[in-house]
């Protein structure tokens, strides 16, 4: 099975802080994926990296950064964490192509900004 | 772009009842579809998804799904619902070329006893 690990189930983090988020993936996918969810808004891509070292902005990158060295991990930075980016964060990840694009979650991460 | 829309935020059904959460896209060219679950707390899981061939498509946890074109739907069925489905279900198209999905904002599903 495919395994989608978050380091952290539930972060607290004050404004102004820099916040990594990590995700490992264990089945050698080229795309990763960050989301954020957000109580009726569903879910809204922050941005996405199809090969190590590349990336993509989503749909709302502003105020976030992301990482990839290595092709099992993708991390998601807020340089300044800010009250309004208390959400749950959700990495998926996905075999790169057409017809493979089936996208496997992370339990998500939980976090607070104070 | 595309994009997609779950008209009910909230549905409650029967346990042993049937169930249809609505799913309208849009997109211009052939879509690939697919239905997503989440249990509280928990990531999402896959429930079943459409790329081409026969429009009624049968997922995990007896759930099924129909393609429309005409319609440009993809609602997910289940004929009896049990309580363990209670959980926050989400549509996604993802388009041709890309390996990027767009979600629906999601229908909450209440199971009563």
């Amino acid at each position: 099975d495919v395994k989608v690990t978050q380091s952290s189930r539930y972060l607290v983090k004050r404004t102004g802080e820099k916040v990594f988020l990590e995700c490992v993936q264990d089945m050698d996918h080229e795309n990763m994926f960050w989301y954020r969810q957000d109580p009726g808004l569903g879910l809204r891509l922050i941005y996405f990296s199809y090969d190590v070292k590349m990336k993509e902005k989503g749909d709302i990158p502003e105020g976030y950064s992301v990482s990839r060295e290595k092709k099992e991990r993708f991390s998601l930075i807020l340089e300044s964490a800010s009250t309004n980016q208390t959400s749950m964060y959700l990495c998926a990840s996905s075999l790169q192509g057409l017809a493979k694009n089936i996208q496997y979650f992370g339990a998500g991460t939980r976090l607070s900004v104070l | 772009a595309q994009s997609v829309t779950q008209p009910d935020i909230h549905i409650t059904v029967s346990e042993g009842a049937s169930l249809e959460l609505r799913c309208n896209y849009s997109y211009g060219a052939t879509p690939y579809l697919f239905w997503y679950v989440q249990s509280p707390g928990q990531g999402l899981q896959l429930l079943l998804k459409y790329f081409s061939g026969d429009t009624l498509v049968q997922g995990i946890k007896g759930f099924e799904a129909e393609f429309k074109r005409s319609q440009s739907s993809f609602n997910l069925r289940k004929p009896s619902v049990h309580w363990s489905d209670a959980a926050e279900y989400f549509c996604a198209v993802a388009s041709s070329g890309y390996s990027t999905l767009t979600f629906g904002k999601g229908t909450m599903l209440l199971v009563s006893p």
